[in-house]
């Protein structure tokens, strides 16, 4: 079974401060995204990689980075977090079926 | 602009009775379909595709079906059971080499709730 693992389930941070999300997936996969889940909009693409060390912007990617070192290990950063980045954060991993991917149990981020 | 719609938030249904998940898309370069599921403190987990050279895919209970000139999905549940309360997102994408390749457009998802 595809592992896809976060680093925390619930996380709360100030205004301003620079917020770490973590990813792991087990099954060598070359693509993983980072997604935000909000009411009424579904999941939204931020980031997206291909390959180490490679990342594509998706449809909201202001105010995130990410960085991608390993190719288990998908980071999303916010810089400085605000208050209407409180949101559920997805990180998904796939393989050669790119379209099939594999979401972590998300982080409930909320910021103050 | 949402490219891929959900319009009914909730859906209730007995159990044994068909479930009919609807999702409407705008964007005709939408080659692949999908449905996902996810429970409450879970992620999405992946249930059914289909390609848009088929109008029908079928997996067991879960029957998706595919109407391009409409531009128009379905996700048909049949028997329903209570294990199939969750929301559901239907998602689309546009192919690899196409705008919007390796993205997943996720609609707003369907809470279904099969009451025993």
């Amino acid at each position: 079974d595809v592992k896809v693992t976060q680093s925390s389930r619930y996380l709360v941070k100030r205004t301003g401060e620079k917020v770490f999300l973590e990813c792991v997936q087990d099954m060598d996969h070359e693509n993983m995204f980072w997604y935000r889940q909000d009411p009424g909009l579904g999941l939204r693409l931020i980031y997206f990689s291909y390959d180490v060390k490679m990342k594509e912007k998706g449809d909201i990617p202001e105010g995130y980075s990410v960085s991608r070192e390993k190719k288990e290990r998908f980071s999303l950063i916010l810089e400085s977090a605000s208050t209407n980045q409180t949101s559920m954060y997805l990180c998904a991993s796939s393989g050669g079926r790119v379209y099939e991917q594999y979401f972590g149990p998300g982080t409930r981020l909320t910021v103050t | 602009d949402q490219q891929v719609k959900q319009n009914s938030p909730s859906l209730s249904v007995q159990e044994g009775r068909i479930s009919i998940l609807n999702c409407d898309y705008t964007n005709s370069m939408f080659d692949y379909f999908l449905w996902y599921k996810k429970y409450p403190a879970e992620g999405p987990t992946f249930l059914i595709s289909i390609s848009s050279i088929k109008d029908k895919n079928e997996d067991g209970r879960f029957t998706v079906f595919l109407n391009k000139s409409a531009k128009h999905l379905s996700l048909h549940i049949v028997p329903s059971q209570p294990g199939d309360s969750a929301v559901y997102f239907c998602a689309a994408s546009g192919g690899i080499g196409q705008t919007g390749a390796n993205n997943l457009f996720f609609g707003t998802g369907t809470r279904l709730t099969v009451i025993p």
